[in-house]
């Protein structure tokens, strides 16, 4: 199955970009990209999802490069509510459910 | 919570007795999901369903099992607790995964197996 690789931790300053790596260099053509965010004692939250191109929602942008192997979430202003562990996971286009699987995220710390 | 109820929120049991957590979907999905969450583990999917008495393993199906009588409803027993099931549980709902359809995730329940 495909993996993702995230940094475990990343800081960043309120009302700053921040810009989230992830590195998924197995991913099949039919994988989509997606990322969750989990604030303390939540459950995890949809963000953003994408296949190729570059997307954009209220919360966030994803930035998918050219050979899929990596993609960014980009959290334009960070406020201090965006502090949480951040998931990038592939979903299969015409997989199993059981391969949504989930890695340790990116611990993001918003400094006031 | 997209229409997520999971119940209950908290809950200590003892070593060996039975324990059924529930979750509660008001969106008509048809995938659900049950995972647990551990320190150094991530999200780890224990099984899911995909309808009305469809269910199947996850990577950590041991010692768990599932049923789904309606739509709205999964259950997740753990026949005989162990120390080890201690953790965080979480319910998760999608349409069916074509790779485009989101997780919705309830809020958890907290188990502490002693």
């Amino acid at each position: 199955d495909a993996k993702t690789t995230q940094p475990n931790s990343m800081e960043s300053n309120e009302e700053e970009p921040v810009h989230l790596p992830c590195n998924h260099s197995t991913i099949s053509g039919t994988d989509y990209i997606h990322w969750y965010r989990q604030l303390p004692s939540q459950g995890p939250e949809y963000v953003i999802h994408g296949l190729t191109s570059n997307v954009n929602n209220r919360m966030a942008s994803l930035a998918i490069a050219e050979d899929r192997k990596s993609s960014t979430l980009i959290l334009h202003r960070a406020t201090l509510r965006d502090a949480a562990v951040y998931y990038c996971i592939l979903s299969p286009g015409w997989g199993s459910a059981r391969q949504l699987t989930f890695g340790s995220g990116t611990q993001l710390t918003v400094l006031p | 919570d997209a229409g997520i109820t999971q119940s209950p929120r908290h809950k200590v049991t003892e070593t060996g007795t039975p324990v059924t957590l529930r979750c509660h979907q008001t969106e008509n999905h048809r995938y659900m999901y049950w995972y647990r969450q551990d320190p150094g583990h991530g999200l780890r999917l224990i099984h899911y369903s995909y309808g009305v008495k469809d269910t199947d393993k996850g990577e950590v199906s041991d010692g768990y099992s599932v049923s789904r009588s309606k739509t709205e409803d999964f259950l997740l027993t753990l026949e005989s607790a162990t120390s080890s099931q201690t953790s965080v549980y979480f319910c998760a709902i999608s349409e069916p995964p074509k790779g485009n359809s989101p997780l919705h995730f309830g809020n958890g329940t907290r188990l502490t197996v002693t």
